[in-house]
């Protein structure tokens, strides 16, 4: 198992662009989490699914911000009319269920607004 | 509401001196705590755990962190660092409850110094 998987790794956009990230989590987790990460600051919760379902989203999801588990396995993250603002480093991380709460995360998807 | 916070933004060390990261949190019901290490340009990586049991807890790289509950904290020590151990050090809590989404500090900047 190589972990959880994030691509591309760096990503530079146009503002107003579309972009979408891609996360494979470890492939016996059922739970997937998306933080977002600025400079100099913590991570900071988004959404999570269980399986496919999106069972909780932050207010920081924007409605241009749109999050998909379609098969309860990959994930996408889209941001549609990128702003300057949504510049971070966007992470994945995946935990089993059943009440085990170490999450695992990804290497992080650093996004440039220009 | 939950919330982390770590008291330093940045610890400034010798090597071979030891160090303490403090890390307070508050939660109106029980939490599991975590100090997660991040290097420049990657994810993050898990040090230690506290769920339950012994509230002195071992981690990799040599730290370990003490959860006091009468004091809310959950502090990382090392006795002796190393140059290797620059880093961003991130206190999280994670709920007990529902999604067990994981809820960031600030992080702390720890620099060593030869």
């Amino acid at each position: 198992d190589t972990g959880v998987s994030q691509n591309p790794r760096h990503k530079i956009t146009k503002r107003g662009q579309n972009v979408t990230f891609r996360c494979d989590p470890i492939s016996e987790h059922n739970r997937l989490y998306w933080y977002r990460q600025t400079l100099g600051q913590g991570p900071e919760f988004l959404t999570y699914f269980q399986n496919e379902a999106q069972l909780e989203k932050s207010r920081l999801l924007s409605d241009r911000f749109s999050a998909e588990r379609p098969k309860g396995s990959f994930s996408t993250l889209e941001i549609q009319r990128t702003e300057q603002g949504d510049s971070a480093m966007y992470l994945c991380a995946s935990s089993l269920g059943s009440g085990n709460t170490e999450a695992f995360f990804g290497q992080g998807t650093r996004l440039t607004v220009v | 509401a939950q919330s982390v916070t770590q008291l330093d933004s940045q610890v400034p060390v010798f090597e071979e001196a030891p160090v303490e990261l403090r890390c307070n949190y508050s939660s109106s019901v029980s939490v599991y705590l975590f100090w997660y290490v991040q290097y420049p340009n990657q994810g993050l990586q898990l040090l230690l755990k506290y769920l339950s049991g012994s509230t002195l807890v071992k981690g990799i790289n040599g730290f370990e962190a003490e959860f006091n509950k009468s004091q809310t904290s959950f502090h990382l020590r090392k006795p002796s660092v190393h140059i290797s151990d620059t880093a961003e050090y991130f206190c999280a809590v994670s709920l007990n409850t529902g999604g067990f989404k994981t809820i960031f500090g600030a992080g702390t900047r720890l620099f060593v110094k030869a």
